[in-house]
């Protein structure tokens, strides 16, 4: 019930085109949703976040979609860049029962093709 | 902009021997955390810290982990006898407070031998 579930495992994206991670969880505990992008040889950075009152949350080209009934999440990018290849992480916390602590998903490898 | 430093970069080190990774968290922030993430896998919870001591931690983080923040500015985590499967990146994190965003450093590189 701890687990956050992400895919796909890797996504090729042309340039300009739109990039979807999905991810799902079972604990309707969680109240905080972000996602992470990691660069080779970086660590985790914040990219945006959201929480369960919320289905929608946007900015610049990076939106989250959040259906609480369903309970999953995605990140979306608009008009994918090179410069967007990375891999991206969602995670989520559980602070009244567990504190900061993150669980993360499994990660997506994303590579926007020129 | 503040950010999370960690040191070493990479660390190589005997199976059996100890180990002490190094954070620097912000300067602000009261929370501090550590994470690993075993080569091709998920970035993997290990411990939280806060007010010198530990707020939460996981099932990895056994008898021989340990943390420590033994200044104002530094925050550690000991492996006290390595073993082969502690190789991974360990990567420290920080927030203000408990319910804001943690800010990641760039990790360290522990390969057991």
């Amino acid at each position: 019930q701890q687990q956050v579930k992400q895919s796909p495992q890797s996504l090729i994206v042309q340039k300009g085109g739109i990039s979807i991670i999905n991810c799902a969880y079972e604990n309707t505990a969680f109240d905080y949703f972000p996602w992470y992008q990691q660069f080779p040889g970086k660590g985790p950075a914040l990219l945006i976040a959201i929480r369960p009152d919320v289905s929608e949350k946007k900015e610049g080209r990076f939106t989250i979609s959040f259906n609480k009934s369903a309970k999953q999440f995605s990140l979306h990018i608009m008009d994918s860049q090179p410069g967007d290849s990375a891999t991206y992480f969602c995670a989520a916390r559980n602070l009244y029962n567990q504190g900061g602590k993150l669980i993360f998903g499994q990660g997506t490898e994303l590579s926007v093709k020129p | 902009e503040p950010e999370v430093t960690q040191t070493p970069s990479h660390q190589v080190t005997q199976m059996g021997q100890e180990v002490i990774l190094r954070c620097v968290p912000i300067s602000n922030h009261l929370y501090f955390y550590w994470y690993r993430q075993i080569l091709g896998q998920k970035v993997e919870f290990l411990v939280s810290f806060y007010n010198n001591e530990i707020s939460e931690k996981s099932e990895i983080f056994d008898d021989q982990f340990s943390v420590e923040r033994p200044d104002g500015s530094n925050f550690t985590l000991k492996i006290r006898s390595t073993k082969l499967e502690d190789s991974a990146m360990y990567f420290c994190a920080s927030s203000v407070r408990e319910n804001q965003p943690q800010h990641f450093g760039d990790g360290t590189r522990l390969s057991i031998l």
